[in-house]
C-alpha cells in the first residue's frame, strides 16, 4: 500500500472553530489532493497540489484552504468550521496529473457540531 | 448531466455468479479510465486500470467502449468479499480525475 497517512482519523469540533486535517506522503509524489465523501454526492476534490506552495482549487473548496510546505506534507484548513463540513476527508497522491491512478490514505471522519 | 455516472444498484447477486456494471462518461476525450473498490467506511482502493484493447486480472475484467462512451467491469464467479462499492474513475473535461457515484454489490451465500 502506497505510504500515505492521515491524521487525525476522527475529530469532533464545533461551530465556529479552526480545524487542520494532515496528510503525509512516504511516495515522493508530485500531486496530492484533498476530497470530501457525502452520502448521494459521492468523492469530490477540495483542493489539490502540483508542487511544493503550488496548489488550486477543486469543485468545493469554499471554506477551506490548504498548505504544502513540503513534498510530503499537505494540510486542509476549515477555517471556521460549519456543520455542512461534517464529511469524510479523503487525502490522495498521484505520481502525475492526467494518466496515474490516485492512491487514498485512510480517511479523517469530522463531526462539526 | 453528470460527467460521470453509474447505476448505484444495489446489485444483489448470489456467490458464484457473473456481475457487470458499466459506467458511462460525457467527455469523449476522456483518456485514463480506472476502477476502485470502497469498503464500508474505508478509503477507496484501486482495482484496476482500463486500457483500450481491454484488460483481466483474475475474476475481474474490465472494458472500455469509445464509441458508446462507458466502460465496463465484469466480475466472475463472485465470492462473498466481493461485497463493496465499486467506483469508477475518468480523466474528466479539465483533465481530472473524476469520480462515478458508485455501484453496490451485494453477494450473498
Amino acid at each position: 500500500d502506497a505510504g500515505i497517512t492521515q491524521s487525525p482519523r476522527h475529530k469532533v469540533t464545533e461551530t465556529g472553530t479552526p480545524v487542520t486535517l494532515r496528510c503525509h506522503q512516504t511516495e515522493n509524489h508530485r500531486y496530492m489532493y484533498w476530497y470530501r465523501q457525502d452520502p448521494g454526492h459521492g468523492l469530490r476534490l477540495i483542493h489539490y497540489s502540483y508542487g511544493v506552495k503550488d496548489t488550486d482549487k477543486g469543485e468545493v473548496s469554499d471554506g477551506y484552504s490548504v498548505s504544502r510546505s513540503k513534498t510530503e506534507d499537505f494540510l486542509l484548513t476549515l477555517e471556521s468550521a460549519t456543520s455542512s463540513q461534517t464529511s469524510v476527508y479523503f487525502c490522495a497522491i498521484s505520481q502525475d496529473r492526467y494518466n496515474s491512478p490516485l492512491h487514498f490514505g485512510n480517511g479523517t471522519r469530522l463531526t462539526v457540531t | 448531466r453528470k460527467e460521470v455516472e453509474q447505476d448505484p444498484g444495489p446489485f444483489n447477486v448470489p456467490e458464484g455468479a457473473t456481475v457487470a456494471f458499466n459506467c458511462t462518461y460525457s467527455n469523449s476525450a476522456s483518456q485514463s479510465f480506472f476502477w476502485y473498490r470502497q469498503d464500508c467506511r474505508k478509503e477507496p482502493k484501486l482495482l484496476m486500470s482500463v486500457y483500450s484493447s481491454g484488460n483481466e486480472d483474475g475474476r475481474f475484467t474490465a472494458q472500455l467502449n469509445r464509441a458508446s462512451q462507458y466502460i465496463s467491469l465484469l466480475i466472475r464467479d463472485s465470492k462473498l468479499s466481493d461485497s463493496a462499492t465499486y467506483l469508477c474513475v475518468v480523466n474528466d473535461a479539465g483533465n481530472m480525475l473524476t469520480f462515478g457515484g458508485g455501484t453496490r454489490l451485494m453477494v450473498k451465500p
